[in-house]
C-alpha cells in the first residue's frame, strides 16, 4: 500500500517569495490534514479537509496561507508570502476519516526555510 | 478547547531498561481518543498506541502500554525492554469524539537510548 506522498522534501526560499507544497494522501483516505511543526515543537494543525470540504482552519494564517483540496484526492498548501518564523516542517496525514479512533498516516514532511 | 501537555522536553534510558513519558490533558469532553505517536529522525510521524477513553483496560502493543488515568486527565507511556531503535520523538495526541477528526498533539518528548 503506497503510503502518503509529499513533495519537495525540502525548500529554502527568501523572505516575501511564495511557495507551495503538494501532499497525496492514501487512496480513499477521506481526512486530510496539514500541519506545521516548528523546530522543538509539536505538530500544529493548520487545515483540515473532509473530501474537498474544509473542517477546520481556525489556526490557518489565512492572510498569507490557502490549501486547497480538489476532487476531494490530492492537495496543496501555499504561502504567499513568506516570512521567515514560516521556517518550518510541513506536515500531510490522512486517515480513511469513518472513525474517531483511526490512526493518521503520515507522509515525511517538507522542510522550509525562510531565509 | 482541548490542550495536551508533554512536561518532559528530553529523556534518556539505558538499553533493556524501562522508561515513562508522561501526557496531560485537558478538555470538557467524555468520550475521546488518545495516542502516542514517534517521530524518528526520518521524520515520518508513526502510531505506537492508542486508547479510548470509555475503556478501562490500559492499552498494550508489545513492549508498550500506557497507564490511562481519566479523572487525573493522565496518559502515560511505558516503554519496557527499551531497544536502541526506540530513540525518537514521542508525541501524545488527542481526538474527541464530536466526529471532526480533529487531532491534537503535544509538544513532544526527546528519548534517546544508550546503549
Amino acid at each position: 500500500e503506497a503510503g502518503v506522498a509529499q513533495s519537495p522534501r525540502y525548500k529554502i526560499i527568501e523572505k516575501r517569495q511564495s511557495v507551495a507544497f503538494w501532499c497525496n494522501p492514501i487512496s480513499g483516505h477521506a481526512t486530510l490534514y496539514w500541519y506545521q511543526q516548528i523546530l522543538g515543537q509539536g505538530p500544529k494543525l493548520l487545515i483540515q479537509f473532509q473530501n474537498n470540504g474544509v473542517v477546520d482552519d481556525s489556526q490557518l494564517p489565512k492572510d498569507r496561507f490557502s490549501a486547497e483540496r480538489l476532487k476531494g484526492v490530492d492537495s496543496t498548501l501555499k504561502i504567499q508570502p513568506a516570512k521567515l518564523e514560516d521556517s518550518a516542517v510541513y506536515l500531510c496525514a490522512s486517515s480513511l476519516g469513518v472513525a474517531t479512533n483511526e490512526k493518521l498516516f503520515f507522509g515525511s514532511g517538507t522542510q522550509l526555510s525562510v531565509l | 478547547a482541548q490542550t495536551v501537555t508533554q512536561s518532559q522536553p528530553e529523556m534518556s534510558v539505558q538499553e533493556a531498561e524501562t522508561v515513562t513519558l508522561s501526557c496531560t490533558y485537558d478538555t470538557s469532553e467524555n468520550n475521546y481518543y488518545l495516542f502516542w505517536y514517534k517521530q524518528p529522525p526520518s521524520r515520518q510521524m508513526i502510531l505506537v498506541i492508542r486508547q479510548e477513553a470509555y475503556k478501562q483496560q490500559n492499552a498494550t502493543e508489545n513492549r508498550f502500554s500506557v497507564n490511562f488515568q481519566k479523572a487525573a486527565k493522565s496518559f502515560s507511556l511505558k516503554i519496557s525492554d527499551s531497544q536502541l531503535g526506540d530513540t525518537a520523538m514521542y508525541f501524545c495526541a488527542f481526538m474527541g469524539a464530536s466526529g471532526t477528526y480533529k487531532y491534537i498533539f503535544g509538544t513532544g518528548t526527546r528519548l534517546k537510548v544508550l546503549a
